[in-house]
């Protein structure tokens, strides 16, 4: 089965830019979403199609994505970016729908 | 406005069922691809199921042959059939409206209905 990978957590100073990777084999050929989820709130999608940015996000958030590593770029960090961000992508070899297990954005 | 709104959650014994429904509103249910996802206490997302517009059916390996996901297009419902339901499968699930290449429609979530499953 595919399996995307995250790093647990990821700690960024207020103002700093906090990069976000999501590794899969080949990941660069699928379209990734990301999702920020707040405690106690449903997950929130910040990034689509790679890095579309849906209507209300800041444009602090972008995304890209080639080759192993798809990446989630947050600009000028703020308090309220803390949260849990989680990768996704539809493989189709298996169609299946795949979440990374997720990144704790944690700001200093 | 599109809104999600899940229901049919509740504590029960192992082996037993529970029929979670979500309920669409702003928006045609049938018409778009719709999930289920889940998420155990403390723990990350977990896709669990989906159905497209075209009414193709995908399962997680977990809950394959035990759950059965379905719609009511008169009611604009989306439906999961829970079977066989295991300690494991304790979770809040959310429903999803999925978001849409061609256009680049965005998603939708429900806040989720608690499942707990336990003896």
């Amino acid at each position: 089965s595919y399996v995307l990978t995250q790093p647990p957590s990821v700690s960024v100073a207020p103002g700093k830019t906090a990069r976000i990777t999501c590794g899969g084999n080949n990941i660069g050929g699928k379209s990734v979403h990301w999702y920020q989820q707040k405690p106690g709130q449903a997950p929130v999608l910040v990034i689509y199609y790679d890095s579309d940015r849906p209507s209300g996000i800041p444009q602090r958030f972008s995304g890209s994505n080639s080759g192993n590593t798809a990446t989630l770029t947050i600009s000028r960090v703020e308090d309220g970016d803390e949260a849990d961000y989680y990768c996704q992508v539809w493989d189709s070899s298996t169609d299946h729908r795949v979440f990374g297990g997720g990144t704790k954005l944690t700001v200093l | 406005e599109v809104q999600l709104v899940e229901s049919g959650g509740g504590l029960v014994r192992p082996g037993g069922s529970l029929r979670l429904s979500c309920a669409g509103s702003g928006f045609t249910l049938s018409t778009y691809s719709m999930s289920w996802v889940r998420q155990a206490p403390g723990k990350g997302l977990e896709w669990v199921s989906s159905i497209s517009s075209s009414s193709h059916i995908y399962y997680a390996d977990s809950v394959k042959g035990r759950f059965t996901i379905s719609r009511d297009n008169g009611k604009n419902l989306l439906h999961l059939q829970m079977d066989s339901l295991r300690a494991e499968d304790t979770a809040l699930y959310y429903c999803a409206k999925d978001p849409v290449a061609s256009t680049r429609e965005r998603d939708s979530w429900g806040q989720g209905t608690l499942v707990s499953v336990s003896s």
